[in-house]
């Protein structure tokens, strides 16, 4: 069974840091491009972040580009996303997911399997 | 930058309905990289369309997509109890990949 679980989430004050984790199991996280998706409360979904099966190519929105940085631990099946400057707007429950189909070599496509997510909270 | 726009807002229907969902794009969407999501409350979002037109594995043929360019419908057959939920589209054609603001499906 395919699984992501989200944690690292959590209060912390506008200009503070956060590193989110992802660990997966039950399919092979090395061919899968991997994910951040973003979703403020009572809000739409927002793209944050995505890179390639061995971390050479990553995408960043552009509001975050900068301040974020999405990394992978293919050994240890774990996605993560370092989050530093953090700013109100930044206010979301995090989900990690996988893109597109094993082995493709495009950088931007579907979401195939999410996690449940993981609340940040950027707050004085 | 695409932006998707999704119609209706609410959609109420009652189950063994049909329901529509439309997903409008500000530009055309090239090879028809466009997807839809499912979300349910407490649960993890759940992919039901890709290439605008195939379904992901396990998800009912209740479900089909359609459209081109910068026209998609989602359509769900007979509508269940465990449908009515909140949907999205997506587009994967160009950065930033982005998101329609969602349709709620719920009980008239």
């Amino acid at each position: 069974e395919v699984q992501l679980a989200e944690s690292g989430g959590g209060l912390v004050q506008p200009g503070g840091s956060l590193r989110l984790s992802c660990a997966v199991s039950g399919f092979t996280f090395s061919s899968y491009w991997m994910s951040w998706v973003r979703q403020a409360p009572g809000r739409g979904l927002e793209w944050v972040a995505n890179i390639r099966q061995d971390g050479s190519d990553k995408y960043y929105l552009n509001s975050v580009r900068g301040r974020f940085t999405i990394s992978r631990d293919n050994a240890k099946n774990s996605l993560y996303l370092q989050m530093n400057s953090l700013r109100g707007e930044d206010t979301a429950v995090y989900y990690c997911a996988t893109m597109g189909d094993s082995g493709w070599n495009r950088e931007f496509n579907w979401f195939g399997a999410w996690g449940q997510g993981t609340l940040v909270t950027v707050s004085s | 930058e695409i932006v998707l726009t999704q119609s209706p807002g609410t959609l109420a229907l009652s189950p063994g309905e049909r329901a529509n969902f439309s997903c409008r794009a500000s530009q055309s969407v090239r090879s028809n990289y466009l997807a839809w999501y499912q979300q349910i409350p407490g649960q993890a979002l759940s992919l039901l369309i890709y290439g605008a037109s195939s379904r992901a594995p396990g998800i009912s043929d209740r479900f089909s997509g359609s459209g081109s360019a910068t026209d998609f419908t989602l359509t769900i057959n007979r509508l269940e109890p465990e449908d009515f939920a909140v949907y999205y589209c997506q587009q994967y054609d160009s950065s930033p990949l982005t998101f329609g603001q969602g349709t709620k499906l719920e009980i008239k």
